[in-house]
C-alpha cells in the first residue's frame, strides 16, 4: 500500500491562475478530506467527502472546489489562486468519518 | 467560539523522562479525540485515539487521558526518546449535524528532546 498519495510536493503560482491538486488513496477508504496547515493555525478543514460522488463544505471551503468520482482520488481545484492561499495543503483519508485519519505528506503551494 | 487548543506550545524534556502534552477542548458534544504527531516536513501521523465512553488509553510508550468534566485531554509520552521530537496535535471529531464528523485540530505542541 501506498497509502495517502499527493502531487505535486511543490508548487508556485501567479495570482489568477488555476491550478489542481492531486490526492489519491489505496486503501478503499470511504472518508477523504483537504486541509490547509498555516503557521500558528493548526490544520483546518476545507473539504471532505464521505464516498464517491458526495461531498461538503468544511471550515474554510471559499476559493476551493473539490469533487469525488472514484473511491481513490479526491482532487482539490483552485480557479483563482489568491496570495491568502499560500499554505501546505494536506489530504487524509479513513475507512468511515469517525475513524483515524491517514495523511499524504502535502503539498506547498506559493501564489506570489 | 468552540474550539480545541494547547495549553504550551513548546515543551522540552531531557530523553528517559517523560513527556505530557496538554490539550483542551470546549465542545461537549464531541465523542471522538485522536493525537498526532508531526514531524518536519511531514504529513501528521496517527498515534492513539479516544471516545468519550472512555477515561483512559494505552499504546506502545504513549497513554491518552480524558476528563470531560473539565473537558480536558492528555498524552503521555513514557521514556521520552529524540525520535519523540515533533510537533503533537490533538483534534476532536466533532458531530456537525446530520451524522456528519468534521476534525478540529489544536494549533500544536512542540516537543523537543533533550539528549
Amino acid at each position: 500500500n501506498a497509502g495517502v498519495t499527493q502531487t505535486p510536493k511543490f508548487q508556485v503560482l501567479k495570482t489568477g491562475q488555476s491550478m489542481t491538486l492531486q490526492c489519491a488513496q489505496d486503501m478503499n477508504h470511504e472518508y477523504m478530506s483537504w486541509y490547509r496547515q498555516d503557521p500558528g493555525m493548526g490544520l483546518r478543514l476545507i473539504h471532505y467527502s464521505v464516498g464517491a460522488g458526495i461531498t461538503d463544505q468544511g471550515e474554510v471551503p471559499n476559493g476551493y472546489n473539490v469533487s469525488r468520482s472514484t473511491t481513490e482520488d479526491f482532487p482539490l481545484r483552485l480557479l483563482s489562486a489568491a496570495p491568502s492561499q499560500t499554505s501546505v495543503y494536506f489530504c487524509a483519508s479513513s475507512l468511515q468519518q469517525n475513524q483515524p485519519q491517514h495523511f499524504g505528506d502535502g503539498t506547498r503551494l506559493s501564489i506570489l | 467560539g468552540e474550539s480545541v487548543g494547547l495549553h504550551l506550545p513548546t515543551l522540552s524534556v531531557q530523553e528517559g523522562d517523560n513527556s505530557i502534552i496538554n490539550c483542551a477542548y470546549s465542545n461537549s458534544a464531541s465523542d471522538y479525540f485522536i493525537w498526532y504527531k508531526q514531524e518536519s516536513g511531514k504529513g501528521p501521523q496517527f498515534i492513539i485515539d479516544i471516545r468519550s465512553n472512555m477515561d483512559k488509553r494505552q499504546g506502545q510508550r504513549v497513554t491518552v487521558l480524558l476528563n470531560k468534566t473539565v473537558k480536558h485531554l492528555s498524552l503521555q509520552i513514557a521514556a521520552t526518546q529524540p525520535g519523540d521530537s515533533a510537533v503533537y496535535f490533538c483534534a476532536e471529531n466533532r458531530n456537525s449535524g446530520a451524522g456528519s464528523y468534521q476534525l478540529t485540530f489544536g494549533k500544536g505542541t512542540k516537543l523537543s528532546v533533550i539528549p
